[in-house]
């Protein structure tokens, strides 16, 4: 099907083990995009990538890892989860190209670190 | 700081009537600014995109206007109906040309039938 998918939906996970969240998206879109959502805070970016082998940091980024080896994959890892780290996480995906700007986000991964 | 604050009480209204959401922002320049709306257990979803050129915009029911003067965006959907109960967030580009997004908390809509 196309459009942008997230997996796991839901995910249980111990302090200390690294966790990776999937992102998949169809339409080739040169961006994509992972944010956070947590109470209070709203949606806040982890990191961005505008092409594959291209990323860069968003608000937060401490505590994750993210690679992009090829254009429709933009995996986020976890490499030691914490606790302050249960959250939403939604990927989202646009166009680089001018007057394109719609961000199109997955299903969203709610992620529990006991 | 860079900052968007949209008003985080939740909004309630009877149906039929307008409801209006407020954006304001402070140290952006932004080009254009977005609006989305997200319920519950879901990703948030593209509503309307309004430029530094363009006063206000509408598509069927909603209308959003920009004043980069006051540096504040309104939201408005007018006859409001109980499926319109959601989250509504507003998103400005964190830097120009680079695409990423700066939400707002949101608003929480609920619309009485």
């Amino acid at each position: 099907d196309a459009g942008i998918t997230q997996s796991p939906r839901y995910k249980i996970t111990e302090t200390g083990r690294q966790v990776t969240l999937m992102c998949h998206q169809t339409w080739s879109h040169s961006y994509m995009f992972w944010y956070r959502q947590d109470l209070g805070h709203g949606l806040r970016l982890i990191y961005y990538s505008a092409a594959a082998d291209i990323t860069d940091k968003g608000e937060v980024p401490d505590g994750y890892v993210v690679s992009r080896s090829k254009t429709e994959n933009f995996p986020l890892t976890l490499e030691s989860a914490t606790r302050s780290q249960t959250s939403v996480y939604f990927c989202a995906s646009t166009w680089d190209k001018g007057n394109q700007e719609t961000q199109y986000f997955g299903p969203g991964t709610r992620l529990l670190v006991l | 700081s860079q900052k968007i604050e949209q008003n985080s009480e939740a909004l309630n209204i009877q149906e039929g009537k307008t409801a209006t959401l407020t954006c304001n922002y402070t140290n952006y320049s932004p080009a254009y600014l977005q609006w989305y709306r997200q319920d519950p257990g879901r990703g948030p979803v593209f509503l309307l995109l309004i430029r530094e050129n363009e006063k206000e915009k509408r598509k069927e029911r909603l209308k959003v206007t920009f004043d980069t003067t006051l540096k504040q965006s309104l939201f408005h959907i007018t006859a409001s109906q109980p499926a319109d109960s959601a989250t509504y967030l507003c998103a400005l580009e964190k830097d120009t040309g680079r695409r990423a997004l700066t939400f707002g908390s949101g608003t929480r809509l609920q619309v009485q039938p």
